[in-house]
């Protein structure tokens, strides 16, 4: 099993709709939790953290289940200028060594 | 100058050239980090340090070779380089991490090198 699994996408949905992404996660003892957003041939972008159960930023929604092992990202009223990568991001200290392993990203186009 | 600084933003190299990216970072940040990226792959893990201290190295051939001359700069000197090292190589700073938390990153823009 993948480390971080996301599903690469690309979903495709018409300006002003809601998406989700799920992303997967092997170690249970991971401990932080992120979303970035990377465009094309662009450096990853920080999107939000989620420490706890989740967080909410405008129209972005991350929430984290633990006990399933998988954190989502909502998007309500698509932009078009949403479109592009979404990588899901786990961070694991294992006291004698820390790191962040990212997913290979899910794609969102939005269209008019 | 803010954000975190990648230069230089394209190089072609041969494979017996020897030459060195660096990073910059004026955010305050005590980690910094070498990603490497590929097409279709997720970002690979290649140096951090921390506090200017190498903490990991994650496996990388030894024809990368990093330097952390201050909490400030990072460097990836690269030498007989091999095609299929050609990539985006991304660098990241941040606050160090707790046992149980870490912070963001913030990424450069990366080099996007291409060894012939």
């Amino acid at each position: 099993r993948k480390e971080v699994e996301q599903d690469p996408g690309p979903f495709n949905v018409p300006e002003g709709a809601t998406v989700a992404f799920n992303c997967t996660y092997s170690n249970s003892a991971s401990q932080s939790f992120f979303w970035y957003r990377q465009d094309c041939r662009k450096e990853p972008k920080l999107l939000m953290s989620v420490y706890s159960s989740g967080n909410e930023d405008g129209r972005f929604t991350a929430q984290l289940n633990r006990a399933s092992q998988y954190i989502s990202l909502l998007i309500r009223d698509s932009k078009l200028s949403d479109s592009a990568t979404y990588l899901c991001v786990v961070y694991l200290n294992t006291g004698t060594a820390s790191k962040l392993t990212f997913g290979t990203g899910t794609r969102l186009q939005v269209t008019l | 100058e803010t954000g975190v600084t990648q230069t230089p933003r394209h190089l072609v190299m041969g494979m017996t050239n020897k030459k060195s990216l660096k990073c910059e970072q004026h955010l305050g940040h005590n980690a910094m980090y070498w990603y490497k990226q590929s097409a279709k792959k997720p970002l690979e893990l290649m140096f951090v340090y921390s506090l200017e201290e190498r903490v990991e190295n994650n496996s990388v051939p030894s024809r990368f070779s990093p330097e952390c001359p201050n909490s400030s700069h990072l460097f990836l000197h690269l030498h007989t380089l091999q095609p299929e090292d050609s990539a985006l190589y991304l660098c990241a700073s941040s606050l160090k991490g707790t046992a149980n938390r870490a912070y963001g990153y913030t990424f450069g823009s990366g080099t996007r090198l291409t060894v012939v």
